[in-house]
This record gives structure tokens, C-alpha cells and sequence, in this order.
């Protein structure tokens, strides 16, 4: 199956800074999500990015597709902004698989 | 808009007990995903279905089913529960034919004591 591989895996930031998160995945996908998992368990759409560039207020995210990668960027974080960030890959193939593999995320805690 | 529905929301059940878990996909969704996130782990696949069909089956255990009804919704049946299953499961539903985004519903909690 597709590999995904998140880095770093835990960041801690001041309130205010900006940071930079990366997804590398192993295989060519036709999807690609971030996501935000608040403290409270939910999962948070971000970005729907299998290629190209988005950009929704402070949160930008880039992929290159030829490359497998993705980035997501954050800029002057707040504490809202703390939580688990997941990457997640589908392929779709003939045979119907369409599922999300999951990267192990990226914590980040942003202190005031 | 229309998100994606999930009930319970929390569950709590004892070992050998057996749970339902409910999904209401987004309205006009022709496509349910099951996935379950144990406790500091990241989501896994368990099981998906297209049309009322199941489609793609994960790391789902035998002890679990699943079954997608005429007017779209999904249950996640599991029996004989085992500590081992307590965590978050999510439910997610997509539009086949515009993107392949999935969107993820609140999640139900189960805690097996």
C-alpha cells in the first residue's frame, strides 16, 4: 500500500510564528487531504489538494504531485491553531479502492 | 451545509457486549467509509461501500460488519466487544464523479470497560 511519512512529528510554536509541515507519500495519488484533529477528536477538513496550490486565510498548502509531496503552511499561529495535523492519500484504481491511508500526524502546541 | 452524521456520539459498553454505530452520509453521497482511530494513533480503514455495495474492505476484524440501506445511511455493527476496540470511529462520505474529497463526520466514541 502507499506510504506516508509526516514530519516533524511534534512542533511546539509562539504564539505568532509561522511553521511548515510536510507530507511525502510513496506512490501516485489522485487524492490528497489535510486535515485538523481538534483536542476534542473531531477531524477538520482543511485542504482537498492533489495538486497545486490552496490558500484558506493564515493556512496555505502546496503539492507536488510528480515529486509526492505536500506542505502545509501556517502562518502567525494561534493557540486555536494547536492540535494534530494528518495528511492523508487515496488512489483511486478500477477495482474501486478509494480509501485514505493516514500519516502519523504532526502535533503541534502553539503557547501564548 | 450538510455535514456527515454519526450516532451515538459516545458509547460505553462492557467486554463480550456488542455495539451499532449509525452514519448519515451528506445528502446525494454515493460512497460510506468506515474508519477507526485507537487512542494516539492515526485513522485506519475498515471498511466502504459504493452504492449499497460494499466496496473496499480494510483492516476490518471478523467480529465487525457493516452494511450501507436503501436510503444511504450505514451501520457499523460489532460484537463481542474486546478492550481493544475502544477508540474514535469515523464515518465518511464522497460524491464519485467530482473529486474524491471525503468528509469526515464527529466521530462516535466507544469505550469498551
Amino acid at each position: 500500500g502507499i506510504q506516508v511519512e509526516q514530519s516533524p512529528p511534534d512542533l511546539i510554536l509562539q504564539e505568532g510564528a509561522n511553521s511548515t509541515l510536510r507530507c511525502n507519500f510513496s506512490d501516485s495519488v489522485n487524492n490528497l487531504q489535510w486535515f485538523h484533529q481538534n483536542p476534542w477528536g473531531q477531524l477538520i477538513n482543511l485542504f482537498y489538494i492533489p495538486s497545486g496550490t490552496k490558500q484558506n486565510g493564515r493556512l496555505s498548502a502546496t503539492t507536488v504531485a510528480t515529486e509526492r509531496y505536500s506542505l502545509l503552511y501556517i502562518s502567525s499561529s494561534q493557540t486555536t491553531d494547536s492540535g494534530v495535523y494528518f495528511c492523508a492519500v487515496g488512489r483511486y484504481m478500477d477495482t474501486g479502492r478509494r480509501a485514505l491511508t493516514f500519516g502519523s500526524g504532526t502535533r503541534l502546541q502553539v503557547q501564548p | 451545509a450538510a455535514g456527515v452524521i454519526q450516532s451515538p456520539r459516545h458509547l460505553i459498553k462492557e467486554k463480550r457486549e456488542t455495539a451499532t454505530l449509525k452514519c448519515y452520509p451528506i445528502p446525494r453521497h454515493d460512497t460510506v467509509y468506515w474508519y477507526q482511530q485507537g487512542p494516539g494513533q492515526d485513522p485506519q480503514f475498515l471498511i466502504s461501500f459504493y452504492e449499497k455495495m460494499q466496496s473496499d474492505k480494510g483492516s476490518i476484524p471478523d467480529r465487525f460488519s457493516a452494511q450501507q440501506f436503501s436510503d444511504y445511511h450505514s451501520e457499523l455493527n460489532m460484537s463481542s466487544l474486546e478492550l481493544g476496540d475502544s477508540a474514535l470511529y469515523f464515518c465518511a462520505s464522497s460524491l464519485s464523479g467530482s473529486s474524491y474529497e471525503q468528509y469526515f463526520g464527529p466521530g462516535t466514541r466507544l469505550t469498551v470497560t
